[in-house]
């Protein structure tokens, strides 16, 4: 199956900044989504990463807070914007390659907000 | 409102146990079901599951999916402390939408 390179691996950073997360694909997917794992919590979809145009977003998150690129069918990336201790967080990249293929994850990304 | 919910949400178990974890659903438009192992942060794929009664098996892991009932389990025989992780449970609802479980924390003790 694809192979997803995520980075960073973990970032510690200061309130207000922000941090842009990159993934790359071994070989063309679909679909893209990111995903945010909360302390003790499960998945939870941010957004889908449209290739070419607009990402589209799930209830709760926003495109002023985390903006998104899909410029080709292997590259994503989120930036995590305006950063506050409350998004810190495990952030997932993934992806589809077709309607009957199984979901795969990026490494993660481990991220502290001071 | 779509959920998946998964039992128990923590286990402790000693090396060769049997283990197996279950997952419930309630899904509008059921696709498939996939089983995953995360052991710090990126979840790695176990099974995908799409049709009732049929056991999926990987080594000393096994799956079964029932589609009436709406649940799946997960199997792990002669349990070792290399099993131990969050194991979680999605649910692919419609296209591309995946509902995920909290998760079972599975230790095993030497």
């Amino acid at each position: 199956s694809a192979v997803i390179s995520q980075k960073p691996s973990r970032d510690i950073c200061q309130r207000g900044t922000s941090l842009t997360i990159q993934c790359q694909v071994d070989s063309q997917v679909t679909m893209m989504f990111w995903y945010r794992q909360q302390p003790g919590q499960s998945l939870t979809l941010i957004a889908t990463a449209n290739q070419g145009s607009e990402a589209t977003y799930e209830s709760g998150f926003v495109i002023d807070k985390f903006p998104i690129s899909r410029p080709n069918l292997t590259f994503s990336t989120l930036t995590v914007s305006n950063m506050s201790p409350e998004d810190s967080s495990i952030y997932l990249c993934s992806g589809k390659r077709g309607g009957s293929e199984k979901l795969f994850f990026g490494s993660g990304t481990q991220l502290s907000v001071l | 409102e779509d959920k998946v919910v998964q039992s128990p949400l923590s286990l402790v178990v000693h090396e060769g146990d049997t283990v197996t974890l279950n997952c419930s659903y309630e899904v509008t438009n059921f696709r498939s079901l996939l089983w995953y192992k995360q052991e710090k942060k990126a979840p790695t794929f176990l099974f995908m599951l799409t049709s009732s009664g049929i056991e999926k098996k990987s080594g000393r892991l096994s799956s079964i999916l029932d589609k009436k009932e709406l649940f799946s389990i997960l199997n792990i025989t002669a349990t070792q402390t290399g099993d131990s992780a969050v194991y979680l449970c999605a649910v692919e609802e419609g296209t591309y939408k995946y509902i995920f479980g909290t998760g079972t924390r599975l230790k095993v003790l030497a």
